[in-house]
């Protein structure tokens, strides 16, 4: 069974520095997708940022960038120039791509980072 | 256009007590999923559909019914509630299978 692990349950970074947050997967399938979606006091979920698998160059949304290790199963987020309204729980989660039939087509979200911006 | 969109926002039941909640999507994508988050946990997948007229079981789909009789809605029945079942309900949808999913506000459910 896939699983997505995040270590850090609370993260703080000062306003305008960089911030790193971790997550680890546990797959044994090749072709899957991984995500970052934010989720802010209002309890909307986000999609910051999406990887796919087989694309060895690492994905980035202006600030947001990942770093993506598919050997070691570590997908981490780096926050550049931290704003205030980067505050927000964020959930790491994994999606298998191939095998279009039942049981595939779930996100396995990961239990989530909780960052705080310090002004 | 106003993505995924869920009601109601937030409601409060008593133990035994039946309710729908319904979601509704304006982007004709063919996937929809309902979702729970408890505290301390991601989100686990309660039941999904790859299609009008479709439905599957999640991870957690004890206590929950679904139906999807029209692509842009999917509902999610509690026929009785129950404590357990105080969560934040997200529903989802996507165009195909392993695309991005986009998600509704939630809608918090308190089962007394």
């Amino acid at each position: 069974a896939q699983t997505v692990t995040q270590s850090q349950p609370e993260m703080s970074v000062q306003e305008a520095e960089t911030v790193t947050l971790s997550c680890t997967y546990d797959t044994s399938e090749s072709d899957y997708y991984l995500f970052w979606y934010k989720q802010p006091p209002s309890r909307q979920m986000i999609l910051v940022i999406r990887q796919e698998a087989y694309k060895q160059q690492n994905a980035t949304e202006n600030r947001f960038s990942v770093n993506f290790q598919k050997a070691a199963k570590s997908f981490s987020l780096k926050i550049s120039d931290s704003q205030l309204g980067d505050a927000a729980m964020y959930f790491c989660a994994y999606r298998i791509t191939s095998r279009p039939h039942f049981g595939n087509e779930k996100l396995t979200f990961g239990t989530g980072t909780r960052l705080t911006i310090i002004p | 256009n106003a993505g995924v969109t869920q009601t109601p926002k937030f409601r409060v039941l008593k133990t035994g007590q039946s309710m729908t909640l319904l979601c509704a999507q304006d982007m004709n994508h063919e996937y929809m999923y309902w979702y729970r988050q408890d505290p301390g946990m991601g989100l686990r997948l309660i039941h999904y559909s790859v299609g009008e007229g479709t439905t599957a079981k999640g991870e957690v789909p004890d206590g929950y019914n679904v139906s999807r009789l029209k692509k842009q809605n999917f509902l999610l029945g509690l026929e009785s509630a129950a404590p357990s079942q105080t969560s934040v309900y997200f529903c989802a949808s996507s165009s195909a299978l392993g695309e991005t999913q986009y998600f509704g506000p939630g809608t918090r459910l308190l089962v007394l």
